[in-house]
């Protein structure tokens, strides 16, 4: 079956060290995206991608980076500099950008906890 | 800019209750909208979508119209179960020409009693 993997389920780190979350996706979408949840502040967008070797800054970039090699994988790195990592992290992807009705698909997500 | 208003939760319930979930959007223009589902611990799930004004649409039993001239689509279900208890989205999105990147809502949580 055809899906997003997210991997790990439960990420846990020290404070200081980058930490990278994986996302890969075998539905052949074009765009894919990044989104953090924290509670109560619904979903806010990181980071997305259009294409193979481009990507955008989303509403809250400052601390994260990403890279988009192959269609199928765009791997989040949250870096020490972002100040209040802990939180729950969703990828997603849609089969084009620019589709009026191209609803996203949504991996299972990672739960990151930095201490 | 574009946006979107959901009521805010938690929606507490008795099984097989009438559900409605108000969902209100800021757009200039006539956007695709979209509710979608999370169970807790999951990712998000589309629900059901609307792609131009007057269209309903459906899925395991909820609706939701898309209203021009009230700027709305409200989720609704007729009779909800235990299962159902969740966090519901609100979302809209444009096509070609427009920003594509999806506009979500706060979200609400529905707890649905036995």
């Amino acid at each position: 079956d055809g899906g997003i993997t997210q991997s790990p389920k439960y990420l846990f780190r020290k404070e200081g060290q980058n930490v990278t979350l994986s996302c890969e996706q075998n539905l052949n979408h074009d765009a894919m995206y990044w989104y953090r949840q924290d509670p109560g502040q619904g979903l806010r967008l990181i980071y997305y991608s259009q294409i193979v070797n481009d990507f955008q800054k989303g509403d809250i970039a400052e601390g994260y980076s990403v890279s988009r090699e192959k269609k199928e994988s765009f791997p989040l790195t949250v870096t020490s500099a972002q100040k209040n990592p802990t939180a729950f992290y969703l990828c997603a992807s849609s089969i084009e950008p620019g589709g009026t009705s191209s609803p996203l698909h949504f991996g299972n997500g990672t739960r990151l906890t930095v201490t | 800019g574009d946006s979107v208003t959901q009521m805010e939760g938690p929606v507490t319930l008795s099984e097989e209750a009438f559900l409605t979930i108000n969902c209100t959007y800021t757009a200039t223009g006539y956007p695709s909208l979209f509710w979608y589902v999370q169970y807790p611990g999951e990712g998000l799930q589309l629900l059901l979508k609307a792609t131009k004004a007057d269209d309903k649409g459906s899925n395991k039993g909820f609706e939701a119209t898309y209203r021009k001239e009230t700027t709305s689509f409200h989720l609704e279900k007729g009779s909800v179960q235990v299962s159902d208890s969740a966090v519901y989205f609100c979302a809209l999105s444009f096509g070609p020409g427009g920003s594509y990147i999806p506009t979500f809502g706060r979200g609400t949580s529905l707890i649905v009693h036995p």
